[in-house]
Order: structure tokens, then sequence, then C-alpha cells
């Protein structure tokens, strides 16, 4: 199976603060197709998850355009430009190249 | 609005069985893709089922740590994907969501307990 390794796993920010947090994948993401099915969402305390960036680098649907993603191969990033209050939470990548599908052990970000 | 329901949780024995439901709408249901997803209390997210559509013949997938106990099935006429959960365990014990259109949607999730 596909290892998804974040980092960091804690990251604490002030509001306004730029942070980035990294996922690395033990195998390529880029498929056959020559799309990338790298994921990022995030749960906020008590809530299901939300999507905000699909194949690598594409907002959800009302995602805020502070959050940005990047990435290829396996290496990807997953930036805030400028964390508010409300980006607190868990933050996890997601892989659907190879079966089975793969979450990171996630990212939580606490606001100081 | 789009909305993902799900339905049919609770608290069995170890080996026993439970049926999760999941009540869609709000968007094309017969050309969505659909998943399970879970996390144990504390823990992070774990894939557990897809179902295709019908031009790629229901095609089902699963974890393996399912394999041969889940079975994901749906209905397009209701609208509705379901999870037959049997012979559970205690390691089961998790949140189910339900989500679809590539983890675009999801349900707010039904909790399973499977403890003696």
């Amino acid at each position: 199976d596909v290892v998804l390794t974040q980092t960091p796993s804690i990251l604490s920010a002030t509001i306004g603060q730029s942070v980035s947090i990294s996922c690395r994948s033990s195998q390529s993401l880029l498929d056959s197709d020559g799309n990338t099915y790298l994921y990022w969402f995030l749960q906020r305390p008590g809530q299901s998850p939300q999507r905000l960036i699909y194949l690598v680098s594409n907002l959800g649907s009302g995602v805020p355009n502070r959050f940005s993603g990047s990435g290829s191969g396996t290496d990807f990033t997953l930036k805030i430009s400028g964390v508010e209050a409300e980006d607190l939470g868990v933050y996890y990548c997601m892989q659907a190249t190879h079966a089975p599908l793969t979450f990171g052990s996630g990212t939580k970000l606490e606001i100081k | 609005a789009v909305q993902l329901v799900e339905s049919g949780g609770g608290l069995v024995q170890p080996k026993e069985s439970l049926k999760i439901s999941c009540a869609a709408s709000g968007f094309t249901f017969s050309n969505a893709a659909m998943y399970w997803v879970r996390q144990a209390p504390g823990k992070g997210l774990e894939w557990v089922a897809r179902i295709r559509t019908k031009p790629n013949n229901y095609a089902t997938y699963y974890a393996d740590s399912v394999k041969g106990r889940f079975t994901i099935s749906r209905d397009d006429s209701k609208s509705m994907v379901y999870l037959q959960m049997d012979n559970l365990k205690t390691e089961d014990t998790a949140m189910y969501y339900c989500t679809a259109r590539w983890f675009d949607y999801w349900g707010q999730g039904v909790m399973v307990t499977v403890s003696s």
C-alpha cells in the first residue's frame, strides 16, 4: 500500500501567519492517465472532513483562496497564506492513484 | 443543496451484523461513484469501500481490513448507498462517513460501536 507521510504532525500558528504542510508518498502518484490523484482535506473539531484541494492544486468549491496546493511525483505541499481562526483542525492528504486509497496520518493545526 | 445523510448505526456485539445506509440528494446520484470512509475514535481517516456507476458495472472495491466481511451496494432509483457489515470486530468501531463526487460531498457520519 502507498504510505503518505505528513509533516509536521502538529503545527502551531498565529493568526495571519503563513504555514505549510508536507505530504510525501512512498510511490509516485502520477497516474498512467496523466493525472495525479492527490487530495487535501480539513476536518474541523466535531465535523466531517471537507475537501480543500483536488488533483494536487485545484481549489475545491467554496474554499478560500488562501489555501493552495503544489507538488508532483512523491512530494506535495499544502500552504495556507494567512491563517485564520476557522482554519484550526486536522489536515489530511489522500491519494487515489494506487489501490487501496490511502490517507496521511494528519496534521493538527493549532492557533496560538 | 447537496445532502448525504447516514443512518442505521448503533451498538452491536462482535460477530454480529449491521447495515448502514446513506441517502443522497441534490446531485445526480446515478452518475456518482460512492465511497465509505471511517474514523475510529481519536484516530485518522480510513477508506473502507467504493462502488462505481452503472456504466462501470457497479464495480466494488474494499479495503483489505474489511474484504469478505463488508458489502457495499447502491440503489440508483432511491439515491441510496448501503454498507452491509458482517462478522463485525471490535476494531470496526468507528464513525462511518458516506462520501461522493471524488470526496467533495460528505455526510455527517454514523457511529458504529462493536462491543460485548
